[in-house]
């Protein structure tokens, strides 16, 4: 079965200071990999996806993400974080038939 | 990208009635839905796959006759949460799979269930 985990359950930066979420995952084959984010009482948001190519993968919001095969991470970043970005995140492996697993979710606040 | 609306939002209903949610694609067909169901500050957990014009495919552990899936056309799933109990509060999302081949599942708004 494929997975993905996020070690961290928050991250919280200064507003203007670089965010970086980690994600790391297991597949048998290519990954397709998501990032989403969801607001309080809100649904998913997608972000920015990887399915081959360039390995770092630019996405709404100012968001990036580099995908390492050799370390199996898919992390999330934005090189100045806003107050707005303070939200749940969730990384994302895609299975047979579309179906997706997620990480537990990574809380990002950004203080002012 | 594409939109899925899910309605409604919240819902408030008391033990043992049913509540019906659905969840439409407004811009695009998807002959394959899917269903969550997320608990406060926890992740997803998918509890079934809705096909168009056939049964949908339940994850183990989802009790099936609790929760009714009908995926009638090529726009509309719907939930219905059976008998509904306190234990069945939750939100619950769906995601819809565009059929012109987009990569990326697009997911409704959530809807807030408390059963009292």
């Amino acid at each position: 079965a494929q997975s993905v985990a996020q070690p961290e359950d928050q991250v919280n930066v200064a507003e203007g200071n670089p965010l970086t979420v980690k994600c790391t995952y297991s597949v048998s084959g290519n990954p397709y990999l998501f990032w989403y984010v969801q607001y309080p009482n809100r649904g998913l948001q997608f972000l920015l996806k990887y399915i081959t190519g360039d390995n770092l993968v630019k996405g709404s919001y100012g968001f990036e993400a580099e995908f390492n095969k050799s370390q199996t991470s898919f992390h999330l970043k934005k090189p100045s974080a806003l107050v707005s970005d303070s939200a749940l995140y969730f990384c994302a492996v895609r299975e047979d038939d579309y179906k997706l697993s997620f990480g537990a979710g990574t809380t990002v606040t950004v203080r002012a | 990208g594409a939109v899925v609306s899910q309605h409604p939002s919240w819902v408030i209903c008391k033990s043992g009635t049913s509540v019906k949610i659905e969840c439409r694609s407004l811009d695009f067909q998807a002959t394959t839905m899917f269903w969550y169901r997320q608990f406060p500050k926890q992740s997803l957990m998918l509890m079934a796959t809705s096909n168009e014009g056939s049964k949908a495919t339940y994850e183990q552990g989802v009790e099936k006759d609790k929760f009714l899936i009908n995926h009638a056309s090529l726009t509309l799933s719907t939930l219905t949460v059976t008998s509904a109990h306190p234990e069945d509060s939750s939100f619950y999302i769906c995601s819809a799979r565009d059929d012109r081949g987009w990569t990326e599942a697009f997911f409704g708004q959530g809807t807030r269930l408390t059963v009292v």
